[in-house]
């Protein structure tokens, strides 16, 4: 597509249930990172991958946090037991190659609220 | 670790008015320095980037200069217009071993009255 999208755009959870995040990148995009932006802030790093490898999973909360690429294309970000403070917009982003260096695009998001 | 630093919102201006919004790093090696803009129900767009000192990047009549002796990336736009209210991110890309990870500051709340 032209470019990243993600689904749902909105999704209020109650405390205690998974939730599912999707992204579709840009085709033919290479790596493909998950970040957390809380409410008044700057988003924060939560995953890397490139193509289906998970290179960098530093940046996720907790283990109820999971992330997946299995073909290397759209990518799941998983939160189970989902928590109040899980509360945020998670955004995904990619890139066309492993060089990032000159930034890379953003999806709209997925605003999560957590009841 | 990597730091950015970037003055506090929410700023208020008249259309026409000139805009600076500070940003300052902390960062080792040789980072990458961008803005990215957040647009109200928006993701974020890459506003403008840097890669190296003494580069100037610019778009849309925004411009920053990379200043490595004072760490600064400071955004400026000589006459902003109501359309250019929104959210100004500054973030920085490492040049070490994490150097796909973006690193960004809080964000400051630009609102532009007619």
């Amino acid at each position: 597509g032209a470019g990243v999208s993600q689904s749902p755009r909105y999704k209020v959870a109650k405390r205690g249930q998974d939730v599912a995040l999707r992204c579709d990148p840009i085709s033919g995009h290479v790596s493909l990172f998950w970040y957390q932006q809380a409410l008044g802030q700057g988003p924060e790093f939560l995953t890397y991958f490139q193509n289906e490898a998970q290179l960098d999973k530093s940046g996720l909360p907790s283990d109820r946090f999971f992330a997946e690429r299995p073909e290397g294309s759209v990518s799941t970000l998983k939160i189970q037991r989902t928590q109040q403070e899980d509360s945020a917009v998670y955004l995904c982003a990619s890139s066309l190659s492993w060089d990032v260096s000159y930034g890379y695009t953003f999806g709209s998001g997925t605003r999560l609220t957590v009841v | 670790g990597d730091s950015v630093t970037q003055m506090e919102g929410p700023v208020t201006l008249s259309e026409e008015a000139f805009l600076t919004i500070n940003c300052t790093y902390t960062a080792t090696g040789y980072p990458s320095l961008f803005w990215y803009v957040q647009y109200p129900g928006e993701g974020l767009q890459l506003l403008l980037k840097a890669t190296k000192a003494d580069d100037k990047g610019s778009n849309k009549g925004f411009e920053a200069t990379y200043r490595k002796e004072t760490t600064s990336f400071h955004l400026e736009k000589g006459s902003v217009q109501v359309s250019d209210s929104a959210v100004y991110f500054c973030a920085l890309l490492n040049s070490g071993g994490s150097n796909y990870k973006l690193t960004f500051g809080k964000g400051t709340l630009l609102t532009v009255n007619p």
